[in-house]
């Protein structure tokens, strides 16, 4: 079964540095999503990115975000100066157009120090 | 204010056992309400999809039930298994052009044998 995978499954970064995290989506979805899930709280929905552009983002997504798709294939989200506060699992996610049903990767902790 | 709220928080119940979650929203525009089921650690697995019509939908031995009048939903298991262990996230996404979703904070259930 196809799947959205999410690389790295860990990160530890230091207080102030950038850190890119990345998703290969479903082949064949054009929906994309990032979302939050600090320790212990509920995930939270970061931005939606659509035919190359941002369709809707939440208030946690300010300019420090920014999600970018290099290529065919792979979907990014950059932490431009990264805060203790940042630390969380990040989700990927995809879905076809009509977004019913949105896959999602196993995430990426990440630990801000 | 768009927001998803659960009950209970936590439930414990023995193997073979049926129960029964909870799921209250006030969200607008409404698109569509799905639950999700999220072990520890790994990324949410869609459960089920309602749209404003249906009123009860099953996957195997899952079913939901959604009332789009009182805006409450509810996610039944029926004969439990060990492996039902997780949290049930009920998730509701707006009617905007981005698809974006407000998470409820989940139930968490123990199945014990």
């Amino acid at each position: 079964e196809p799947e959205v995978t999410q690389t790295p499954s860990h990160q530890v970064t230091q207080m102030g540095q950038e850190v890119i995290l990345r998703c290969v989506p479903i082949s064949n979805h054009l929906y994309f999503y990032w979302y939050r899930q600090i320790l212990g709280q509920k995930v939270e929905f970061l931005v939606s990115f659509y035919n190359n552009e941002i369709s809707e983002k939440s208030e946690i997504f300010d300019d420090q975000f920014s999600v970018e798709r290099p290529d065919g294939s792979n979907f990014t989200l950059k932490i431009r100066s990264t805060k203790l506060e940042d630390s969380a699992m990040y989700f990927c996610a995809s879905s076809d157009a009509s977004g019913n049903t949105i896959y999602f990767g196993e995430g990426s902790w990440l630990t801000v120090v | 204010k768009n927001q998803v709220e659960q009950s209970p928080q936590s439930l414990i119940i023995l193997e073979g056992k049926n129960c029964t979650l909870q799921c209250n929203y006030t969200v607008s525009p409404f698109s569509n309400l799905r639950w999700y089921k999220q072990d520890t650690g790994r990324g949410p697995v869609s459960l089920t999809i309602m749209t404003f019509s249906e009123n009860t939908k099953s996957n195997g031995r899952y079913t939901a039930t959604l009332d789009a009048d009182t805006k409450q939903s509810s996610l039944h298991i029926t004969a439990s298994q060990l492996s039902d262990s997780a949290s049930y996230i009920c998730v509701v996404r707006l009617n905007t052009g981005g698809f974006k979703t407000i998470f409820g904070a989940g139930t968490r259930l123990f199945v014990k044998a």
